[in-house]
């Protein structure tokens, strides 16, 4: 089953233009990570924002996370459109040794020329 | 790219066939997890080897088994194939020494067909 649901579903922005995906998960979290898909292909890593965090940047990507709301944000500053992408996120819950990554549906960014 | 490679890139099978998904992982990586995407869907967790042992396992049937190598590299096996297990299949690789093994490397996915 999924933990996270992405929120908006689908999104149309222009190149240079911020756009913004929401996350909202269930179940307490070790972390919560950020993975982007090129045509269904494999999945990239992007960021990783760890419980105990509040706000992290990666070039040009931030990424909040509020535990109290279970919910977390990615925004991708001045887009280009290579940008065009399924962006997914992904939590972490320990019940072993190591994690397994519960992903979202995930977000689909569309940046238009 | 990551150095996470996996084969075949597509595979058409028929309902009750049975079938081999491979997966190298990345060096030093001794951590493979798989995943399952249906079409528009996120991927689900199927299972985690880690040193040759399951280490976890997702809401999926006997029939999904796995075996980890001394090399690290790993295979998927389904059993008794049925049409809903048509998706995009998804190795990922990680270790505790290389980003931490919260951070997976994915391969390209092996896209199964069932008909």
């Amino acid at each position: 089953s999924q933990q996270g649901e992405e929120d908006p579903q689908a999104l149309s922005i222009q190149e240079g233009e911020n756009a913004t995906m929401n996350c909202s998960y269930k179940t307490s979290i070790n972390n919560l990570q950020w993975y982007r898909q090129n045509s269904g292909r494999g999945l990239v890593h992007l960021i990783l924002i760890r419980s105990n965090e509040r706000e992290k940047h990666s070039g040009r990507l931030r990424v909040t996370l509020d535990t109290s709301k279970k919910s977390s944000s990615l925004l991708i500053t001045a887009s280009r459109a290579a940008d065009t992408a399924s962006y997914f996120c992904a939590t972490v819950s320990y019940g072993g040794s190591q994690g397994n990554l519960i992903f979202g549906k995930g977000t689909k960014l569309s940046v238009k020329p | 790219e990551t150095g996470v490679t996996q084969s075949p890139t597509h595979l058409i099978k028929t309902r009750g066939q049975q079938v081999t998904l491979r997966c190298s992982s990345q060096s030093g990586h001794n951590t493979v997890s798989w995943y399952q995407q249906a079409l528009g869907q996120g991927p689900q967790f199927i299972f985690q080897y880690y040193r040759e042992e399951e280490n976890g396992r997702g809401n999926f049937p006997p029939r999904f088994s796995g075996l980890q190598f001394p090399n690290y590299s790993s295979e998927l096996n389904v059993n008794a194939l049925e049409l809903d297990d048509s998706a995009l299949y998804l190795c990922a690789s990680s270790s505790p020494l290389a980003g931490g093994a919260d951070t997976q490397y994915f391969g390209p996915g092996t896209r199964l067909t069932v008909l």
